[in-house]
């Protein structure tokens, strides 16, 4: 079964410093791969996607993600977190005309 | 174009009640998709729509659960004799079909079940 895995549960940065969240996905292909943030009291927002071609895809707020196939990895970048960053941060894939999230790095920034 | 909207946006009610959810989606969006998250969770998926069509049910919807999209605009999802396991927030997402990905989150109806 397709699964996405965040083994981080909390992040925490110092405002300024640079970020990077953690994301594994086990898929038999090359699957969509995207990262969502949410806010407190605010729904899900896209923040980037891949889907073929350029392995560093560039989002919204400044971030990036890399996707390695050797590592099925798509981890979430920025070069410097600001004290707004602050919020749950989720990888999810697709299947089957379906999202498929894993369960969130929340992200804690110190000033 | 004012997003995907829900309602209401929290409801409280007691073990054995039923509750009905609306979501209004964006409006040339064919797709309508519903999903439950729990503290500490990621969104799971519930079900989805393509215009009026129900087209996937997820097993975590279980028979006292039932969604539906009359017309193919705004969709309800109504829980019968709520459980304390209810107790989640309800996430609804819209999108156009030709690029199901890019789904369009609502604020979510946050449900506490007492």
């Amino acid at each position: 079964a397709q699964s996405v895995t965040q083994p981080d549960i909390h992040i925490t940065v110092s405002e300024g410093a640079s970020l990077e969240l953690r994301c594994n996905y086990s898929y038999g292909a090359t699957p969509y791969l995207f990262w969502y943030v949410q806010s407190p009291g605010q729904g899900l927002q896209l923040l980037l996607k891949y889907f073929s071609g350029d392995t560093l895809v560039q989002g919204i707020k400044g971030f990036e993600a890399e996707f390695k196939r050797s590592q099925s990895s798509f981890n979430l970048r920025k070069p410097s977190v600001h004290w707004s960053d602050a919020a749950e941060y989720f990888c999810a894939v697709d299947r089957d005309d379906k999202i498929i999230f894993g369960k969130g790095t929340r992200l804690h920034i110190l000033p | 174009d004012t997003g995907v909207s829900q309602n209401p946006r929290h409801k409280i009610t007691k073990r054995g009640q039923n509750v009905t959810f609306r979501c209004d989606p964006i409006s040339e969006h064919n797709r309508l998709y519903w999903y439950r998250q729990t503290l500490g969770q990621g969104p799971e998926f519930l079900t989805y729509f393509q215009n009026e069509a129900q087209l996937e049910k997820s097993r975590l919807l279980s028979d006292r659960f039932s969604a539906e999209r009359p017309k193919g605009s705004f969709s309800t999802l109504e829980i019968q004799r709520t459980e304390q396991g209810d107790s989640a927030m309800y996430l609804c997402a819209s999108s156009p079909v030709a690029s199901f990905y890019e789904q369009y989150f609502g604020p979510g109806t946050r449900l506490t079940v007492t």
